[in-house]
């Protein structure tokens, strides 16, 4: 069994559009992160969560221990957002990251 | 921003042969990682590296790889004889105290 799912595994949104894509985890974690992967490969580093919630731009990243659930939400959506978001967890500080499947964005103009 | 930074960017190698994948980590970072991403697959972990030894690996990382850091900048990873199914990105990630894993611009590594 997976420790990180995701879904959905494919979203197409328009152009505008609030956009959320969510994450369960069955381990306990120190910290869980929502990472960006663009074509051509790179990994860029959106959030790291502990608790609560984060917001950057128009990124808004939520987390719920008890529920071991996160959100990433994306308002006002635009073609560029077009990416792979994936989550992934850490069970301590300085442990592997431990990666969900990704899910693929398309943002449609 | 400081930024962890892998050569080459894409290694094209013949099967059996050696390749050594080079990653700089940010300079204060005390933890190392070697990750891969089978094209359209999840990415995985392979190997971490603390205080100039492995410090946990996957059960993909077997004999055929190895991890070094040979002069206190670099971190490398080798595999000895490559197959085709070796054919992957590689990322390199380091990490400090209280801070996020930083990621390197992976290298794409192809077996013919």
């Amino acid at each position: 069994k997976n420790e990180v799912e995701q879904s959905p595994q494919n979203l197409t949104a328009q152009e505008g559009e609030f956009i959320t894509i969510n994450c369960s985890y069955s381990v306990g974690i120190s910290a869980l992160h929502w990472l960006q992967q663009h074509p051509g490969g790179g990994i860029v580093s959106l959030f790291m969560l502990s608790s609560g919630k984060k917001k950057h731009g128009r990124l808004i990243a939520t987390i719920n221990i008890q529920e071991k659930h996160s959100s990433l939400h994306i308002t006002a959506s635009h073609p560029r957002d077009s990416a792979v978001y994936i989550c992934a967890v850490q069970k301590t500080s300085y442990d592997k990251v431990i990666f969900g499947p990704g899910t693929s964005l398309s943002v449609i103009p | 921003e400081p930024e962890v930074t892998q050569t080459p960017s894409h290694q094209v190698t013949q099967m059996g042969q050696e390749v050594i994948l080079r990653c700089v980590p940010i300079s204060n970072h005390l933890y190392f990682y070697w990750y891969r991403q089978i094209l359209g697959q999840k990415v995985e972990f392979l190997v971490s590296f603390y205080n100039n030894e492995i410090s946990e690996k996957s059960e993909i990382f077997d004999d055929q790889f190895s991890v070094e850091r040979p002069d206190g900048s670099n971190f490398t990873l080798k595999i000895r004889s490559t197959k085709l199914e070796d054919s992957a990105m590689y990322f390199c990630a380091s990490i400090t105290s209280g801070s996020r894993e930083f990621f390197g611009p992976g290298t794409r590594l192809t077996v013919l």
